[in-house]
């Protein structure tokens, strides 16, 4: 019963172009969501987060949108550049703020040049 | 070195042996965890302490355990490692909520073959 899902695996971007992750959770009580950034042999590296009581939240090129009614948030990283290249987790957390996460697979973004 | 360490990183061992992956942070966090990521899955919490002395199950803790007699360790043991459990470990930790950025901080990951 994977309560947060990122249906995509993979994705392949043009560099300056805007890349957008995906990701779905089924369980309404998720009030926080985060999403890690993870590079080959080491450990996933916090991103951006947002809670519930907001629909978007902003950091430099990284974007994250909530809608709650699709139950369903978004990465957005414009422009996308070379070193983004990575796999992206989405995860999520129920009161607490980040204490238990649960994580969705992951989706490996590719930036070409 | 400032941050959080797991040892060793790479580890390949054979069924029914007993296995402890040491995770070691100097932060002085309140809260640590254990996470397995597997294709597919993500990551998995295995065990998670708030303190010292105190921890509690994950999603997926069964032939796992778990101690916390220091707040800067959280050792990781398999009793009889089975093949299912070859996966690559994270430990990680954060501090108390509001005194905190709130996220949390992960470690770079302990690679684990059972033949």
């Amino acid at each position: 019963d994977q309560q947060v899902k990122q249906n995509s695996p993979s994705l392949s971007v043009q560099e300056g172009r805007i890349s957008i992750l995906n990701c779905d959770y089924t369980n309404s009580m998720f009030d926080y969501f985060l999403w890690y950034k993870k590079y080959p042999a080491e450990g996933p590296t916090f991103l951006i987060s947002i809670s519930s009581i907001k629909d978007k939240n902003e950091d430099g090129r990284f974007t994250v949108f909530l809608n709650k009614s699709a139950k369903h948030l978004s990465l957005h990283i414009v422009p996308s550049q070379p070193g983004d290249s990575a796999v992206y987790f989405c995860a999520a957390s129920a009161g607490w703020g980040a204490q238990k996460l649960v994580f969705g697979q992951g989706t490996r973004l590719t930036i070409n040049p | 070195d400032a941050g959080i360490t797991q040892s060793p990183r790479y580890k390949i061992t054979e069924t029914g042996r007993q296995v402890t992956l040491m995770c070691h942070q100097t932060w002085s966090h309140s809260y640590m965890f254990w996470y397995r990521q597997d294709l597919g899955h993500g990551l998995r919490l295995i065990y998670y302490s708030a303190a010292a002395d105190i921890t509690d199950k994950g999603e997926v803790s069964d032939g796992y355990v778990v101690s916390r007699s220091k707040t800067e360790n959280f050792p990781l043991t398999l009793e009889s490692a089975t093949r299912s459990q070859t996966s690559v470990y994270f430990c990680a930790s954060r501090g108390l909520a509001g005194v905190s950025t709130d996220t949390q901080y992960f470690g770079p990951g302990t690679r684990l073959t059972v033949l």
